[in-house]
């Protein structure tokens, strides 16, 4: 099975910061890699996939890059609703892994 | 965009079973393969199985394999997840998730609320 590791598993940051999440594939997953937002109590909900395409409606404040083992999330400017939990998923063979988490806290 | 509702979670004893029903909306439902994600109290999400859209292709994590069968019924826009010889460590909360028209490479887009599932003596 193909393991995703995820850092930094907390991120304390400020309205306004740049923030970089990183995750990595034990094997190569080409592109077929997502991100998902998570807030407590609710449900995940799609930010980006095959690596970089962001989903409709999501600000482009966000965005994707990496292929192969390595992946990058990045937050160019943070609003105060962007403090949640972010999760990558890869989709490249079954069964899919996810991330273990990266917790996004105000500073 | 579909709309997917859990139910049928609870409490169970440990050795016992418990059938998740997931209920959709919208057209999409029958020619989308479909997925059950789960998430222990305070932990991150795991993947658990998926189904493809007319059912011929079904997969699951190696930690439910033999015990948790995925399936569907398409007149019903349902998705289903049998759980049996339930353990502690299965306590979750299980969410539905929509994934592509394609078997390969399922992009998980619409999620329903979720449905706690909780083993316990």
């Amino acid at each position: 099975d193909i393991q995703m590791t995820q850092f930094p598993s907390t991120l304390s940051a400020s309205v306004g910061d740049r923030v970089t999440i990183t995750c990595r594939a034990s094997q190569s997953i080409s592109s077929w890699l997502a991100w998902y937002q998570q807030k407590p109590g609710k449900a995940p909900n799609l930010l980006i996939y095959k690596a970089s395409t962001l989903e409709s409606g999501v600000p482009s404040r966000f965005s994707g890059s990496g292929s192969g083992t390595e992946f990058t999330l990045t937050i160019s400017s943070l609003q105060p609703g962007d403090f949640a939990t972010y999760y990558c998923q890869h989709y490249d063979t079954y069964p899919y892994t996810f991330g273990q988490g990266t917790k996004l806290e105000i500073k | 965009e579909v709309q997917l509702v859990e139910s049928g979670g609870g409490l169970v004893q440990p050795g016992g079973s418990l059938r998740l029903s997931c209920a959709a909306s919208g057209s999409a439902f029958s020619s989308s393969a479909m997925n059950w994600v789960r998430q222990a109290p305070g932990k991150g999400l795991e993947w658990v199985s998926a189904i493809s859209s007319g059912s011929g292709s079904k997969s699951y994590a190696d930690s439910v394999k033999g015990r948790f069968t995925i399936s569907r019924d398409n007149s019903k826009n349902t998705v289903y997840l049998q759980m049996n010889s339930l353990r502690v460590e299965d306590s979750a909360v299980y969410f539905c998730a929509k994934g592509g028209s394609s078997w390969s490479h399922q992009i998980l887009d619409d999620w329903g609320q979720g449905t706690l599932v909780t083993v316990s003596s």
